[in-house]
């Protein structure tokens, strides 16, 4: 069972990149590395995933190391819009067992 | 809005009343989870359907819970004399692939 660790909090401002980095030394070979984003109140929210080296949509990118043992979610220009709870989560989804939310890292974008 | 729908959005309960939950999921997916989230911490597995068939229960999912997704299509879940411990956001997912995507969740509130 793989498990994450990434920050408790961070804060930023408005404009600015920001960087969250997940540890997972324990991923397996089949293992995705997914983020998802959580508002007060809502379920999360899918934001990006990737198996290795970089991957990038409309609102985020996420970069993985070779070793895939660490990933960083990077949110460019955030605004206050992004203050939220980011999830890193690593498995195959074929296992709710193996599909493990940690406690996340909270984000506030300041202005 | 992710296409999963759960009802009813809150729930105040008197404890060792049973109370149940329903969850439409996108109509193509056929995998379908459920958690239960508290207050600072990220969602934790309750169980996982694949169509109809329960596949997976974690040990969180005691006696008094119980699940059903019968002709694999919405899902319900039913706390039987509830305890002020169940209350909780419980939230459903449905999957493609590796992808989760999160109703809104109902909130029990046992008082």
């Amino acid at each position: 069972l793989a498990k994450t660790t990434q920050p408790i909090s961070m804060d930023s401002y408005e404009g600015q990149e920001v960087n969250i980095t997940c540890s997972h030394n324990n991923i397996a070979t089949n293992d995705y590395i997914t983020w998802y984003q959580q508002f007060p109140s809502q379920g999360p929210r899918f934001i990006i995933q990737g198996y290795k080296t970089k991957v990038t949509n409309e609102v985020a990118s996420l970069f993985i190391p070779a070793d895939r043992k660490s990933s960083t979610l990077s949110l460019p220009r955030v605004s206050l819009s992004d203050t939220a709870v980011y999830y890193c989560l690593v498995g195959d989804s074929s296992s709710g067992q193996n599909f493990v939310f940690g406690p996340g890292t909270r984000l506030s974008v300041l202005p | 809005d992710t296409g999963v729908s759960q009802n009813p959005r809150h729930k105040i309960t008197k404890r060792g009343q049973n109370v149940t939950f329903r969850c439409d999921p996108i109509s193509e997916h056929n995998r379908l989870y459920w958690y239960r989230q508290t207050l600072g911490q990220g969602p934790e597995f309750l169980t996982y359907f694949q169509n109809e068939a329960q596949l997976e229960k974690s040990r969180l999912l005691s006696d008094r819970f119980s699940a059903e997704r019968p002709k694999g299509s919405f899902s319900t879940l039913e706390i039987q004399r509830t305890e002020q411990g169940d209350s909780a956001m419980y939230l459903c997912a449905s999957h493609r692939n590796t992808e989760a995507f999160f109703g809104q969740g109902t909130r029990l509130t046992v008082v």
